[in-house]
């Protein structure tokens, strides 16, 4: 079965820092989103990738599909304290519609 | 913006009882789906529904677990006899269509079952 791996579980930054996350699945994906998730609320749909080497932005972050579709990283430029969250890959695991997780990637920007 | 609602935002409930979780989702949407997350855990796929029928199911739905859409803008989980194991945040998500469209999420319903 399909997994993804998020890295790192954790990141702290300081407010204007830039930072990056990174999502690798065990198989070939055939679609990649990235949600964000306040704590003990639902997700929020940032972006979704299919392409192979697509890249996409929106605001201050930015998603990339890497060309192996195996591989997505989110970078932010900037941070700023809106940006915390917890960020979750989710992959789409064979055009069903039918998602899987990564183990998120929780985020903390200090002013 | 639409949005996907869910109520209740938390229920509390004893083990064995029925618990019915509702859902409306994006009224353009074809597809529904209910979600898990264990405390500290992975977000898990439990059931997706396209034209009054389960479509794909994990092994977690088992046969305590139904889902219906009883009029044209619900869309409910049933769990039959809530077990301890039950207790977990349970998301609704609804797309437009399968392929190039993503999954709309609602913001939970808290399921703590003592």
């Amino acid at each position: 079965s399909q997994e993804l791996e998020q890295s790192p579980q954790s990141l702290i930054v300081q407010e204007g820092k830039n930072l990056t996350i990174n999502c690798t699945s065990s198989k070939t994906l055939y679609g990649l989103y990235w949600y964000k998730q306040k704590y003990g609320e639902g997700l929020i749909f940032l972006m979704m990738l299919q392409k192979g080497g697509e890249e996409k932005s929106h605001e201050k972050i930015t998603a990339k599909l890497d060309e192996k579709k195996q591989q997505s990283s989110l970078h932010i430029t900037a941070s700023q304290p809106s940006h915390a969250g917890i960020y979750l890959c989710g992959a789409d695991t064979g055009n069903t519609g039918k998602l899987i997780f990564g183990q998120g990637t929780t985020l903390q920007v200090k002013p | 913006e639409p949005e996907v609602t869910q109520t209740p935002s938390h229920q509390v409930t004893q083990m064995g009882q029925e618990v019915i979780l509702r859902c409306v989702p994006i009224s353009n949407h074809l597809y529904f789906y209910w979600y898990r997350q264990i405390l500290g855990q992975k977000v898990e796929f439990l059931v997706s529904f396209y034209n009054n029928e389960i479509s794909e199911k994990s092994e977690i739905f088992d046969d305590q677990f139904s889902v219906e859409r009883p009029d044209g803008s619900n869309f409910t989980l049933k769990i039959r006899s809530t077990k301890l194991e039950d207790s977990a945040m349970y998301f609704c998500a609804s797309s437009q269509g399968w392929d190039n469209s993503p999954l709309h999420f609602g913001n939970g319903t808290r399921l703590t079952v003592t």
